[in-house]
């Protein structure tokens, strides 16, 4: 039962480097999101993906790429980190039909010096 | 605009006394609101909502379309309750959740 599964659990970059945070789920959902989550500001929608090929701009959207080649793969992507970026990472999947319980990944933890 | 508000960042309640999380939220249509829970080095996890009308873990939810409110209760807190809470949002058959900021829920021995 692996669910919602992240890599890393943990990083830190300097300033101005690129990297992926992976994120895969095995639930077969066309539903998956990317969410930050900061003290104060609860998670806030980075960026999503109704299905394969299909990939649209949630809340904060600014500084992160995604794409989704497979059902099952959902990769963030920072182009040239900030330390604004500095925070924590959840991916989470669901069911297309609305409404229904969206599950999370254990979260990728990211520091930008 | 999709606005959920969680006016508490902590609510510290003892062993045993009631437990009530605030949950306002601001929504043109009807939405569809849950309960997150986020128990210590786990992940993000649903507890309940509103479709479902359901008790989970002794917590119940009530929406109120008239004050915009879905407030998570519990008559007795237990120290296993301890843990970050989150109210959310999502247009009815939609699938984009908006959080609240969240409350740490702390229940003293």
């Amino acid at each position: 039962n692996a669910g919602v599964t992240q890599t890393p659990k943990f990083q830190v970059l300097k300033t101005g480097q690129s990297m992926t945070l992976q994120c895969a789920q095995d639930m077969n959902h066309e539903y998956m999101s990317w969410y930050r989550q900061d003290p104060g500001m609860g998670l806030r929608l980075i960026h999503y993906s109704v299905g394969a090929g299909i990939t649209d701009q949630g809340e904060v959207p600014n500084g992160y790429n995604v794409s989704r080649s497979t059902t099952e793969d959902f990769p963030l992507r920072l182009l040239s980190a900030a330390p604004s970026q500095t925070s924590v990472y959840f991916c989470a999947s669901s069911t297309r039909q609305g409404n229904t319980e969206a599950f999370f990944g254990q979260g990728t933890r990211l520091t930008v010096v | 605009a999709q606005r959920v508000t969680q006016p508490e960042k902590l609510l510290s309640v003892f062993k045993g006394a009631p437990v009530e999380l605030k949950c306002n939220y601001s929504y043109s249509g009807s939405p569809e609101l849950f309960w997150y829970v986020q128990y210590s080095r786990q992940r993000l996890q649903l507890l309940l909502r509103h479709i479902s009308r359901e008790s989970i873990k002794g917590f119940t939810a009530d929406l109120n379309k008239g004050e915009t409110s879905f407030h998570l209760k519990k008559p007795f807190a237990q120290e296993e309750d301890s843990a970050m809470y989150y109210c959310a949002l999502s247009p009815l058959n939609g699938n984009k959740l908006v959080f609240g900021a969240g409350t740490i829920l702390r229940v003293k021995s």
